[in-house]
């Protein structure tokens, strides 16, 4: 079955840096990659995601890019913000239907400095 | 986005009882719904696929006489930890995928057993 590394496991920048969060996945089947931003106590939310015919999205501040070849995806956050501080989620599942599973990484404590 | 409500947010049981979650599609029809287990600081652990009108699909090492699952109609499956004992203390959490595989997670269930 599928499986998601993720690195760092914790992460601390300043305030107005950036942040990039790595993950690689070992099935090539797998076409569909979420992130999710879970604050404590709280549901994962989606942040962004790419589909595997795609090389990079962005959406204001979160971008994400995607090396299918070499199985790596990495999420990267510009001009960092407290409200930034959570638990980051990467995520890859096949077919990326309603149908398939999604499998997580092991997340990433993301701490922002004031 | 889709919404996903789970029933209830918490719940404190004595060893040996058993507890049902509840989780509930709102705005769509979901003819599959994921379970997750996640433990604290950790990540979210798939435990079964559950599939409308027939038997849900359990990831391996997870007890399926232990963890029932129902999924009676299009928007609702449930959860039912059996003999839940101290070591199945837990966040639940459920998920439904909209067509274009975009999971939405309910708000999760904090299961404490004494």
């Amino acid at each position: 079955g599928e499986n998601v590394e993720q690195h760092p496991s914790t992460l601390s920048v300043q305030e107005g840096d950036s942040a990039v969060i790595k993950c690689t996945y070992s099935d090539s089947a797998s076409n569909y990659f979420p992130w999710y931003k879970q604050e404590l106590g709280k549901r994962p939310q989606l942040i962004i995601d790419i589909r595997s015919n795609v090389g990079e999205k962005k959406d204001q501040r979160i971008a994400v890019t995607l090396n299918k070849t070499a199985k790596h995806f990495s999420l990267h956050i510009t001009e960092t913000q407290p409200e930034d501080s959570a638990v980051y989620f990467c995520a890859a599942s096949q077919g990326g239907t309603s149908y398939d599973k999604v499998i997580f990484g092991p997340g990433t404590s993301l701490s922002v400095i004031p | 986005g889709a919404v996903v409500s789970q029933h209830p947010s918490w719940v404190i049981c004595k060893s040996g009882t058993s507890v049902k979650i509840e989780c509930r599609s709102l705005d769509f029809q979901a003819t599959t719904m994921f379970w997750y287990r996640q433990f604290p600081k950790q990540s979210l652990m798939l435990m079964a696929t559950s599939n409308e009108g027939s038997k849900a699909t359990y990831e391996q090492g997870v007890e399926k006489d232990k963890f029932l699952i129902n999924h009676a109609s299009l928007t609702l499956s449930t959860l039912t930890v059996t003999s839940a004992h101290p070591e199945d203390s837990s966040f639940y959490i459920c998920s439904a995928s909209s067509i274009l595989g975009k999971a939405f997670f309910g708000q999760g269930t904090r299961l404490t057993v004494v």
